[in-house]
């Protein structure tokens, strides 16, 4: 079984809709992302958390919502989705120990927003 | 400019081929640094960690140049299998576990 999971793994929604993205993991790692990836601009970091109460915008945050639910537990919210949203998103998750930085990825969402 | 950036390829090499890559960083502050690998529409998974002194795995070998703010890597006696693309990627002081990507170089492998 994958370590990191995400549901739905492909979604086409409308524009203004809301639409929740969801990541498990069972690594029992502290520390929890989203980013997205488009052609050409790699992936960039929307929200990190480092613990269950802790939340963290990045570099592309607006337009977005995150929930920590629990250790395993990540959610990204599009509340009011736009169609410059379609992208591919990724969870990822790494630990607090000494080897920092190294994060494990989820399989990916792709989301079309028409 | 980029804060990480890299030739986006595509290189095509023959099976058996000696590749490299380059990528330079703007941030000379930065901490950290690391290859993932990305299979098309799959996610990205750690290929391997760069050190000052440089690191091989394998038929993998990392370099680190922090003069010239550049890390590469190189991939001698190329597989099929590794064709994909290799996203460099480097983490600053004070965003401890907060990575910036470079947006890939792609590496296609043929017979």
């Amino acid at each position: 079984d994958a370590d990191v999971t995400q549901t739905p793994r492909n979604r086409i929604t409308k524009t203004g809709k809301r639409i929740m993205l969801e990541c498990s993991q069972t690594k029992g790692h502290d520390r929890m992302y989203w980013y997205r990836q488009d052609p050409g601009l790699g992936l960039r970091l929307i929200y990190y958390s480092f613990d269950v109460k802790d939340i963290n915008k990045g570099e592309i945050s607006d337009g977005y919502s995150v929930s920590r639910q629990a250790q395993a537990k990540f959610s990204l919210s599009l509340e009011s989705a736009i169609p410059n949203q379609t992208a591919l998103y990724f969870c990822a998750t790494s630990d607090n120990s000494g080897r920092l930085n190294e994060q494990y990825f989820g399989p990916g969402t792709r989301l079309t927003v028409t | 400019r980029k804060e990480v950036e890299q030739d986006p390829g595509p290189f095509n090499v023959p099976e058996g081929a000696t590749v490299a890559f380059n990528c330079t960083y703007s941030n000379s502050a930065s901490q950290s640094f690391f290859w993932y690998r990305q299979d098309c529409r799959k996610e990205p998974k750690l290929l391997m960690s760069v050190y000052s002194s440089g690191n091989e795995d394998g038929r993998f070998t990392a370099q680190l140049n922090r003069a010239s703010q550049y890390i590469s890597l190189l991939i001698r006696d190329s597989k099929l299998s590794d064709s994909a693309t290799y996203l460099c990627v480097v983490s600053y002081t004070g965003t401890a576990s907060k990575l910036t990507f470079g947006t890939g170089t792609r590496l296609q492998v043929t017979l």
